[in-house]
């Protein structure tokens, strides 16, 4: 069965730090690359980062640049978000979804995220 | 990079027929993709391409792009069809509209 499993919801403080795992399974994990997307309270769809397990090459939006590390164990089949100095605006549900790539691991635009984990939220406390 | 821009809400009869525009530079160069969202659940890819849909999502669910404008189409719509609806293209980051609430 092809899915994406996602660790637990997360209680923070204000100014910490918050490491969310994202499992897959079922299928060839560096065929695809995994994107991190989160939805706030009355807020839409933000993308957060992409890695491609396959050849390392990670993507970060401007607005998050040096606060967001996304990473990938191959051994594992396991993706990480890791997301610093945490404020109320970060509470969100997190989510990973996953995008196939190119055999060199490049960023494949003919395709959407077809899979994605069932969220993990993150609630940030002051 | 630039933004993507979809209206805020859209309202149909049940049985009408539904259509949301997302509209962006260059948008037309571009592949874009909607994703359904229900609230409590996790995002599902509806329509990509601009021109056709994944295996398992209804025929009442179309895409199409014209110029720099794409549009999901539902005909037939159906009450379980309400849901936050977003386009997302490749860029040199990941764009994604502002959504759309369907309500039916």
């Amino acid at each position: 069965q092809v899915q994406l499993v996602q660790s637990g919801a997360e209680v923070k403080k204000a100014g910490a730090s918050v490491k969310v795992s994202c499992k897959a399974s079922g299928f060839t994990f560096d065929r695809y690359g995994i994107n991190w997307v989160r939805l706030a309270p009355g807020q839409g769809l933000q993308w957060m980062g992409w890695i491609s397990p396959k050849s390392g090459d990670t993507q970060y939006p401007q607005r998050l640049q040096g606060r967001v590390t996304v990473t990938a164990d191959t051994s594992t089949g396991t993706a990480y978000l890791d997301l610093r100095s945490l404020t109320s605006d970060d509470t969100a549900v997190y989510y990973c979804a996953r995008v196939p790539v190119s055999p060199r691991g490049r960023l494949n635009y003919f395709y959407g995220m077809d899979v994605w984990g069932q969220g993990t939220t993150v609630t940030v406390t002051s | 990079s630039s933004e993507l821009t979809q209206p805020p809400s859209v309202s149909v009869s049940p049985g009408q027929t539904a259509s949301i525009t997302c509209s962006g530079d260059q948008l037309g160069d571009k592949y874009v993709f909607w994703y359904q969202v229900k609230s409590g659940q996790s995002p599902v890819l509806v329509a990509y391409r601009g021109l056709g849909r994944p295996s398992g999502i209804p025929e009442r669910f179309s895409s199409s792009k014209s110029g720099n404008t794409a549009t999901l189409t539902i005909t037939g719509t159906q009450a379980v069809d309400e849901a936050d609806y977003y386009c997302q293209a490749w860029d040199t980051t990941t764009l994604f509209g502002g959504g759309t609430k369907l309500t039916v």
